[in-house]
């Protein structure tokens, strides 16, 4: 089973502020999810990358796939109380099904 | 609404009892698959499966089964709950290919 590290473990930061949280892997990725997860509710899927070097945004949030495609970033800009939540990187190898890491819990403190 | 209904979303209950929780999607998914969650450990797999009566063990199987005769519904039985089974659990889907898993919210489940 391919291992997701995921860093930092905890962040908090003040409302205002830029972020970004990082996903690595010492195998190649075949695609990779990010996903966040409010208290109390289910991961919801935020993006899929799947090409190396690939960009996507979503709004405040950056998401890029390393070219080596064995690491992704998240990064939020001018973070909000609203993006508080456990971030979490998920691996999916075609047929078999997702492996995650073990998250980013964020506070962002208004 | 697409999505993914899991029940009970809260169940407390003794050791040795067995108990099942649903979860069915309504999105002709095929793949399902079952999580654990908890603090230090993340979310690990327990059960996976891609298409109807296909299932397959995933990172920790043991204390666990699941049926899949219906494309929709994938229930998680605990034949005999055990305090170690106190979790959180979660049951997501997907269409074949992995672009991405709808996840129901949770069933909270305490083995005393």
């Amino acid at each position: 089973t391919q291992l997701l590290e995921q860093s930092p473990q905890f962040l908090s930061i003040q409302e205002g502020e830029n972020l970004t949280v990082y996903c690595n892997s010492s195998s190649v990725f075949s695609s990779l999810q990010w996903y966040r997860q409010e208290p109390g509710e289910g991961p919801v899927l935020l993006v899929t990358v799947v090409t190396g070097g690939e960009v996507k945004k979503l709004k405040r949030l950056t998401f890029q796939f390393g070219d080596a495609r064995k690491d992704s970033s998240l990064h939020i800009t001018a973070a909000q109380p609203g993006d508080t939540g456990l971030y979490l990187c998920a691996e999916s190898s075609g047929n078999t099904p997702l492996v995650f890491g073990k998250g980013t819990r964020l506070s962002v403190i208004a | 609404e697409a999505q993914v209904t899991q029940n009970p979303r809260y169940l407390i209950t003794v050791t040795g009892k067995k108990l099942t929780v649903t979860c069915s999607q309504n999105m002709n998914h095929e793949y399902m698959s079952w999580y654990r969650q908890d603090p230090g450990l993340g979310l690990r797999q327990i059960y996976y499966s891609m298409n109807v009566e296909v299932t397959d063990k995933g990172d920790v199987p043991e204390g666990y089964k699941v049926s899949r005769k219906e494309k929709r519904n994938f229930p998680l039985i605990l034949e005999s709950p055990s305090p170690n089974q106190t979790s959180l659990y979660f049951c997501a889907s997907t269409k074949a290919g992995g672009h991405g898993y709808t996840f129901g919210s949770g069933t909270r489940l305490t083995v005393v």
